[in-house]
């Protein structure tokens, strides 16, 4: 079983739609969750970043975490073309190191 | 939010060859900097963490001898393909941390670069 479970797409959906990303993890020890967009051929660029369970918003941005069912969502309202990328969402164990990434779900928003 | 550079953004090799990438963070001091590397629709995976003026630890299954790697300041860390091969060519990804302690010390990733071995 993988550390970090996520649907790769891809996804597409009409502009200005409500988009639900998902990811689910295995290990309890992971505290801080992250969600990465990625544009094709660049690096990733961290969207929000979470260490306890519930909403975070920002924008048109809302991270969600349920530490007791060890599921993550990131919802993206009024999605635009310009939102079309792949996101990873990403998980850490607290003090550690480490980020284990999703494998990405890759998202196309159309006109 | 902090940048980091990559250099060179892509590169073409033969078998054999060796190959340098270098990561610079642009406008912070990097005691941490990883090295990912990046399959076509597969997630980052972690190869190795570099702490300045120490030896990188490697992800298992990474072979150290292959992917030589170095810290030497603050703002620069190298990865090396040594005698790439046509397995090799994958998307290569560095972060840089600044460690400014908890809760969380966020990594700011390059643009990658792309390596290509024929």
């Amino acid at each position: 079983q993988k550390e970090v479970e996520q649907d790769p797409g891809p996804l597409s959906v009409p502009e200005g739609a409500i988009v639900s990303l998902n990811c689910t993890y295995s290990n309890s020890a992971f505290q801080y969750f992250m969600w990465y967009r990625q544009y094709s051929r660049k690096g990733p660029e961290l969207l929000m970043y979470t260490y306890s369970s519930g909403n975070k918003e920002d924008g048109r941005f809302t991270a969600q975490v349920d530490k007791s069912s060890k599921y993550i969502s990131l919802f993206i309202r009024d999605s635009q073309p310009s939102d079309s990328a792949t996101y990873l969402c990403a998980i850490q164990a607290g003090g550690g190191n480490k980020l284990t990434f999703g494998t990405g779900t890759q998202l196309k928003v159309e006109l | 939010g902090a940048v980091v550079s990559q250099h060179p953004s892509r590169v073409i090799c033969k078998s054999g060859t060796s190959v340098k990438i270098e990561c610079r963070s642009l406008d912070f001091q990097a005691t941490t900097m990883f090295w990912y590397r990046q399959f076509p629709k597969q997630s980052l995976m972690l190869m190795a963490t570099s702490n300045e003026g120490s030896k990188a630890t490697y992800e298992q299954g990474v072979e150290k001898d292959k992917f030589l790697i170095n810290h030497a300041s603050l703002t620069l860390s190298t990865l090396t393909v040594t005698s790439a091969h046509p397995e090799d060519s994958s998307f290569y990804i560095c972060s840089a941390r600044q460690n400014r302690g908890p809760p969380y010390n966020e990594q700011f990733f390059g643009p990658g670069t792309r390596l290509t071995v024929l």
